[in-house]
């Protein structure tokens, strides 16, 4: 049973690009959650996912960022025009129950 | 903030020396979490304590929780280098999906 799946593990974006991060959740398992790692800080809450619905999104920032989690395929965390602050570990987890199994992260590096 | 809270931040210990992670939280929880991570790698889940739990072992790893002082420990025995990693604990806040995770005790095994 493979684990969570994150692509790319590392992206590099200049300023004013767009980044698009991939998530594949656990076989099974129809709960996604979207957290972001700063340099030298725990685990930020972004959005918790359903398939084909945003269930909580009280992490995310308000402009520029967007998730999703289609019938089909991988669940999308969208991040429009980057900017520096942009720049950190990017991790997803799944869940059937309360144990989140959290993917390898991607880390986005913005020029 | 409903983030756990970790103490120490950083603790560095002789290997087989014991070591222990505190973690304090503020808000009533469903259950809490504690999870490792090595550095520049993802998080690999250790152990879920529910509030209605006082005690849990697993391996060499005993984790303790008292809601009645919103706090949980962490012990690791017999450490070896190789449990070298931050580790951070996480609550559910009695959301039962997103999770509130502190900002990690990094812990340094000596060979």
């Amino acid at each position: 049973n493979a684990g969570v799946m994150q692509n790319p593990r590392h992206l590099v974006r200049r300023r004013g690009q767009e980044a698009r991060l991939r998530c594949s959740p656990m076989k099974g398992h129809s709960h996604v959650y979207w957290y972001r790692q700063l340099p030298e800080e725990g685990l930020k809450f972004m959005v918790y996912l359903q398939k084909e619905n945003i269930i909580d999104e009280s992490g995310m920032p308000k402009e520029r960022f967007s998730a999703e989690f289609p019938k089909e395929g991988p669940s999308i965390l969208r991040i429009q025009q980057v900017v520096r602050g942009d720049s950190a570990a990017y991790f997803c987890a799944s869940s059937l129950n309360n144990e989140q199994f959290f993917g390898p992260g991607t880390r986005l590096t913005v020029l | 903030s409903q983030q756990g809270e970790e103490d120490p931040q950083a603790l560095s210990i002789q290997e087989g020396e014991n070591a222990t992670m505190n973690c304090s939280y503020k808000t009533s929880i469903n259950n809490l979490q504690w999870y490792r991570q090595n550095s520049g790698r993802g998080l690999v889940h250790l152990i879920l304590i529910r509030s209605n739990e006082r005690e849990k072992h697993s391996g060499r790893l005993r984790v303790t929780l008292d809601t009645s002082k919103k706090s949980s420990s962490l012990l690791i025995t017999a450490s070896r280098a190789a449990d070298t990693a931050s580790y951070f604990c996480a609550t559910d806040a009695g959301t039962g999906n997103q999770f509130y995770f502190g900002t990690g005790t990094s812990l340094t095994v000596i060979p």
